[in-house]
């Protein structure tokens, strides 16, 4: 079964200063998901990867899934203390059909 | 406003008694799935549906029951047989959950349930 592997696990920033988180599978990716929450609230969807190379963004929030479709990156520009949250990363594998599978998470704090 | 509900936001399960967490939505998806998300550690699926009346298991189905009679609606039971129930539970759905097409699942606001 693939597994997920986010770094870190927790991520202390001063605002305005820039970050990055990473999510790494045991397998190859074929579509690979960033998601945001709250504590005690459901998961907000940030962005979807496809393409090995593929790179998209959201406001200050990029995220990238490198060419062996092994591994992607979400980037925060310039933190704010409304970047905080856990970021969670899922994907689908080769056989999982609709089934995602998630990495742990990482919470991030931004302080002000 | 089109989304997803789950009700209530905390449950609270007495030792023995089956509780059912409710999941409705109104984006007219085909797909719906239920995780767990326990304290540091991802979501887990415990069940699926593509359709009504049909459902599959996911990863962590024992000690769980859904029913899917209609296509907005898809309940989960947390029976007395599941033995560590405390967890907060994540509804999602997407457009028709086939395979190939990796489509984004959208999720509900949650509901945490605790044990007596």
């Amino acid at each position: 079964s693939q597994e997920l592997e986010q770094s870190p696990q927790s991520l202390i920033v001063q605002e305005g200063k820039n970050l990055t988180i990473n999510c790494t599978s045991s397998k190859t990716l074929y579509g690979l998901y960033w998601y945001k929450q709250k504590y005690g609230e459901g998961l907000i969807f940030l962005m979807m990867l496809q393409k090995g190379g593929e790179e998209k963004s959201h406001e200050k929030i990029t995220a990238k899934l490198d060419e062996k479709k092994q591994q992607s990156s979400l980037h925060i520009t310039a933190s704010q203390p409304s970047h905080a949250g856990i970021y969670l990363c899922g994907a689908i594998g080769e056989t999982s059909g609709s089934r995602l599978t998630f990495g742990e998470g990482t919470q991030l704090t931004v302080n002000p | 406003d089109g989304g997803i509900t789950q009700s209530p936001k905390y449950l609270f399960r007495k030792e023995g008694q089956n509780v059912t967490l409710s999941c409705e939505q109104n984006l007219n998806h085909d797909a719906m799935y239920w995780y767990r998300q326990d304290p540091g550690q991802g979501l887990r699926l415990i069940y699926y549906s593509q359709i009504v009346n049909d459902f599959q298991k996911g990863d962590i189905a024992e000690g769980y029951s859904v029913s899917r009679e209609k296509k907005e609606s898809f309940p989960l039971t947390v029976t007395s047989a599941q033995k560590n129930p405390t967890a907060f539970y994540l509804c999602a759905s997407s457009m028709s959950g086939l395979a190939g097409l990796q489509e984004t699942q959208y999720f509900g606001p949650g509901t945490r349930l605790l044990v007596l």
